[in-house]
C-alpha cells in the first residue's frame, strides 16, 4: 500500500536555526516525491520534486530509498517560512499526501 | 502562470442538500482532482480525471460524485451533504506526460454543513 507519514505535526524553531522536516514513505514502485508548501492565506504549491535535485528557497530534499526517506532541510530557518508542508507520493496518476507538518519560525 | 479558479470561498448548505463544487483551469491540462484537506489527515483524493468525460475514484469517493463535460471545468457534487463533509475542498490540475509533472491548486473552498 503507499502510503506517506509525516511524524510530526508541528515543528517549532527559532530563525537561525537548522530544521529538518521529516517524511517517510511506502510504495512497492520505484518513488517520485515531492514537498508541496501553503504559506498562510495561499494556495498550495509545489516547492521542490526530488528528480529536479534542486534546491529551492534554501531547502532541499534527498530521496533515501534504504531509509524509504524524503527529509526536507534547511540549514537556517526564516520567518517567511512559516507555512504548512507535505511531503507527497505519485502513485500511478495519484498524489499521496502526508498529513502535513506546521513549521513555525520564531524570532 | 496555471489558474486554478473555485467558484466559492466558503460556502455554507444544510443536510440533506444536493452540493455543487466548481473548478475551472485555464491551461488546458489534461488531468483535474478534487480533494479535502483536514487537519491531521492531509489531503485525501476524493475524485480525479484525466479526459472529458472520464473519472476515476480516490480514496475517499464515498457520498461523492463528479462530472467532466468539458476539458477545462471539474466538477464536485455532495448528493446529500452530511455534518461530516465540512472540510476544505481544494482542487487541481496537471498537465498529462509522466510522473513529474506538478499539480496545481486552486485557493479552495470552505465548505460548512449545518
Amino acid at each position: 500500500a503507499q502510503r506517506v507519514t509525516q511524524p510530526e505535526k508541528l515543528l517549532s524553531v527559532f530563525k537561525g536555526a537548522p530544521v529538518e522536516l521529516k517524511c517517510n514513505y511506502s510504495y512497492s514502485g520505484s518513488p517520485e516525491l515531492f514537498w508541496y508548501v501553503q504559506y498562510s492565506r495561499q494556495r498550495l504549491q509545489l516547492l521542490l520534486r526530488h528528480i529536479s535535485r534542486e534546491s529551492i528557497k534554501g531547502f532541499t530534499a534527498d530521496l533515501n530509498k534504504g531509509e524509504t526517506s524524503f527529509h526536507l532541510k534547511k540549514p537556517f530557518a526564516q520567518e517567511e517560512d512559516s507555512a504548512m508542508y507535505y511531503c507527497a507520493l505519485r502513485a500511478g496518476n495519484k498524489l499521496v499526501f502526508g498529513a502535513g507538518t506546521i513549521l513555525r519560525v520564531k524570532s | 502562470d496555471v489558474k486554478v479558479t473555485q467558484s466559492s470561498r466558503y460556502l455554507v448548505k444544510r443536510t440533506g442538500e444536493k452540493v455543487f463544487l466548481e473548478c475551472v483551469q485555464d491551461m488546458d491540462h489534461e488531468n483535474m482532482f478534487w480533494y479535502r484537506q483536514d487537519p491531521g489527515l492531509g489531503l485525501r483524493l476524493i475524485y480525479f480525471s484525466y479526459d472529458v468525460k472520464m473519472k476515476e475514484k480516490g480514496d475517499i469517493p464515498e457520498g461523492y460524485s463528479v462530472s467532466r463535460e468539458k476539458k477545462e471545468r471539474f466538477s464536485l457534487i455532495l448528493e446529500s451533504a452530511s455534518t461530516n463533509q465540512t472540510s476544505m475542498y481544494l482542487c487541481a490540475s496537471s498537465r498529462d506526460g509522466g510522473g513529474n509533472q506538478p499539480q496545481h491548486f486552486g485557493d479552495g473552498t470552505r465548505l460548512s454543513i449545518l
